[in-house]
């Protein structure tokens, strides 16, 4: 069954890094979403992505942030200067053309110290 | 904003009961998803909803689309222990492809 895969599974930072969270989502998806979940709490959207351009992002997705589909496969979350409140669960998603479901993957636990 | 009220929180029953959760809002949303997370894990879709009044079973697993479209639940029969973990509604207000919109959870217990 196809799936979304995420890169790395856990990273640790320190305040101030940047990081880069890599995402390969399915292959035939147009969609692309990132969402992150702060321990024990929902989860929220940041930023959707379609024909190579931001089409929504939330409030959460400030100028620290981007994303970038930087070959056909890839689709990546930059985080310029992590801060400590940054520490979260990032899901990354992937849909198809015509509305197919939105598929995540397993997350990457992103820990600024 | 867009807010989705998750109830109840948490529940702890038996194993072989069944469970209910709901979930409002205020807003009108145009597909109602169910998801189940596990620890350490990504969500994965349970049932996805996406007419108004729209029943529908998977496994032991059924969900309503409120007629209002501002509400949802989550019926499970007979739990299991696997059932264990959190239970998320959401809800798009747009296309298919629009952002996911998620409850704040259920997380169930189950008693041995």
């Amino acid at each position: 069954e196809p799936e979304v895969t995420q890169t790395p599974s856990h990273q640790v930072t320190q305040m101030g890094q940047e990081v880069i969270l890599r995402c390969v989502p399915i292959s035939n998806h147009l969609y692309f979403y990132w969402y992150r979940q702060i321990l024990g709490q929902k989860v929220e959207f940041l930023v959707s992505f379609y024909n190579n351009e931001i089409s929504e992002k939330s409030e959460i997705f400030d100028d620290q942030f981007s994303v970038e589909r930087p070959d056909g496969s890839n689709f990546t979350l930059k985080i310029r200067s992590t801060k400590l409140e940054d520490s979260a669960m990032y899901f990354c998603a992937s849909s198809g053309q015509g509305g197919t479901e939105a598929f995540f993957g397993q997350g990457t636990r992103l820990t600024v110290v | 904003g867009q807010q989705l009220n998750q109830s109840p929180q948490s529940m702890f029953i038996q194993e072989g009961e069944d469970v209910s959760m709901n979930c409002t809002s205020s807003s009108i949303f145009n597909t109602w998803l169910w998801y189940k997370q596990d620890p350490g894990e990504g969500p994965v879709l349970l049932i996805a909803l996406y007419k108004a009044g729209e029943l529908t079973s998977n496994g032991r697993l059924t969900a309503q689309f409120g007629i209002t479209r501002k509400d949802s639940f989550l019926n499970i029969s007979a739990s299991i222990p696997s059932d264990v973990g959190i239970y998320f509604c959401a809800g798009q207000r747009g296309n298919r492809d629009d952002k996911i919109i998620f409850g704040k959870g259920t997380r169930l217990h189950i008693l041995p």
